[in-house]
């Protein structure tokens, strides 16, 4: 079973709508999260990373936020753009340095 | 600064061949990391590599697949008679040192289809 599940598997959505996808883990002890956005035929670009500390961080109109305790985060898009079209993935990593799970991602589509 | 080079960006390969996949990290990087990535599926960790040395393979298939990261010229992932299974995207990352929260930096990504 994966340890880094992601909610949900696709997402179509119209321009300038908000949204949220959604992140849950097993993977402990926990380092860090990130959010990477990958684009078609492209490699994975880092949004954002949180440490155990923090339950927030925004990059522009992207919004991370984690719960360590119930080991679930969020990314929120706002006022999506065409550009936003892409899978967004979430990567757990643990205490080891290689030991970095990723999700499967969320491929999200935004239409005019 | 260059970002991640891989190349090539698609290779065909006929089962039995050999593939040879290369990763230019970016400069000042010794860190590279190998990934697989199956069709609908999330990124699999293969390989980590450190100049001349591999420091953790417990991704990587013990049979057909190698890795390596010379001192000069870019790190070359090989895999031996290629089988269809073996048909995916192979992405390969850098970083400039190992801590856990440094970012790496993902190439294009190389796509292998096996025939």
């Amino acid at each position: 079973k994966n340890q880094v599940e992601q909610s949900p598997q696709s997402l179509i959505i119209l321009e300038g709508k908000n949204c949220t996808l959604q992140c849950n883990y097993t993977v402990s002890p926990f380092s860090n999260l990130r959010w990477y956005k990958q684009d078609t035929g492209r490699g994975p670009v880092s949004l954002t990373i949180m440490t155990f500390s923090e339950n927030t961080k925004s990059n522009g109109r992207y919004t991370a936020t984690l719960d360590a305790d119930t080991k679930q985060s969020s990314l929120h898009i706002t006022a999506s753009q065409l550009s936003d079209s892409a899978s967004y993935i979430c990567v757990v990593r643990g205490s080891d340095n290689n030991d970095m799970r990723f999700g499967a991602g969320t491929r999200l589509t935004v239409k005019p | 600064n260059a970002g991640v080079m891989q190349n090539p960006r698609h290779l065909v390969r006929r089962r039995g061949q050999e593939a040879r996949l290369r990763c230019s990290p970016m400069k000042g990087h010794s860190h590279v990391y190998w990934y697989r990535q199956l069709p609908e599926e999330g990124l699999k960790f293969m390989v980590y590599l450190q100049k001349e040395n591999i420091i953790d393979e417990s991704g990587m298939p013990k049979e057909r697949f190698s890795a390596e990261f010379p001192k000069e010229g870019p790190s070359i992932l090989r895999i031996q008679q290629v089988v269809r299974g073996d048909s995916a995207a192979y992405f390969c990352a850098s970083s400039p040192l190992a801590g856990t929260t440094d970012t790496q930096y993902f190439g294009p990504g190389t796509r292998l289809t096996v025939l």
